[in-house]
């Protein structure tokens, strides 16, 4: 069965580092997005990409957020100078077709410290 | 405002017997989607209920959706200790393609 694949599965970085987060995407699929979950938290929308630019992007993703796509394969979340509240789980998805299911993959847990 | 609220917050019941959750939102929507998330893990794709659709099946799992209650609900039949997670319902709105999150219910079932 295809899988979203995100790399690397934890990541410890010092405050004020920058950290590039790494999603392969199910190959065939035209949207993409990044989500969020703060510890014990609901999962919050970042950011939605399709045809190689931001769709829609949440109040979240400032300009400390960048996200691309730099072959036909990678999709990646860009977080510039960490702060200790950026410390979540980052969850990227993927879709086919508008109106079917989105899969997302398991997640890269960054803890800023 | 909040797009997918479910309740209760906490459930918990007996290995055998039902789980029902509920979720409400407040704006029109393509479909709605359950997710299961296990501790720590990533997030499961369960079922999606498209907005012209009332009822879908699979496995132990029932979703129904009522638009006109802006409502749907899960129910998953015959728990297993396995079935211990965090559900949740997540809406896509209507021209739109991200979705929107509720909070979640926890799930726990003991054997």
């Amino acid at each position: 069965e295809p899988e979203v694949t995100q790399t690397p599965s934890h990541q410890v970085t010092q405050m004020g580092q920058e950290v590039i987060l790494r999603c392969v995407p199910i190959s065939n699929h035209l949207y993409f997005y990044w989500y969020r979950q703060i510890l014990g938290q609901k999962v919050e929308f970042l950011v939605s990409f399709y045809n190689n630019e931001i769709s829609e992007k949440s109040e979240i993703f400032d300009d400390q957020f960048s996200v691309e796509r730099p072959d036909g394969s990678n999709f990646t979340l860009k977080i510039r100078s960490t702060k200790l509240e950026d410390s979540a789980m980052y969850f990227c998805a993927s879709l086919g077709l508008p109106n079917t299911e989105a899969f997302f993959g398991q997640g890269t847990r960054l803890t800023v410290v | 405002s909040q797009q997918g609220e479910e309740d209760p917050q906490a459930l918990s019941i007996q290995e055998g017997e039902n789980a029902t959750m509920n979720c409400s939102y407040k704006t029109s929507i393509n479909n709605l989607q359950w997710y299961r998330q296990n501790s720590g893990r990533g997030l499961v794709h369960l079922i999606l209920i498209r907005s012209n659709e009332r009822e879908k099946h699979s496995g132990r799992l029932r979703v129904t959706l009522d638009t006109s209650k802006k409502s749907s609900s899960l129910l998953i039949t015959a728990s297993r200790a396995a079935d211990t997670a965090s559900y949740f319902c997540a809406t896509v709105v209507e021209y739109g393609n991200k979705l929107v999150f509720g909070a979640g219910t926890i799930l726990r079932v003991k054997s």
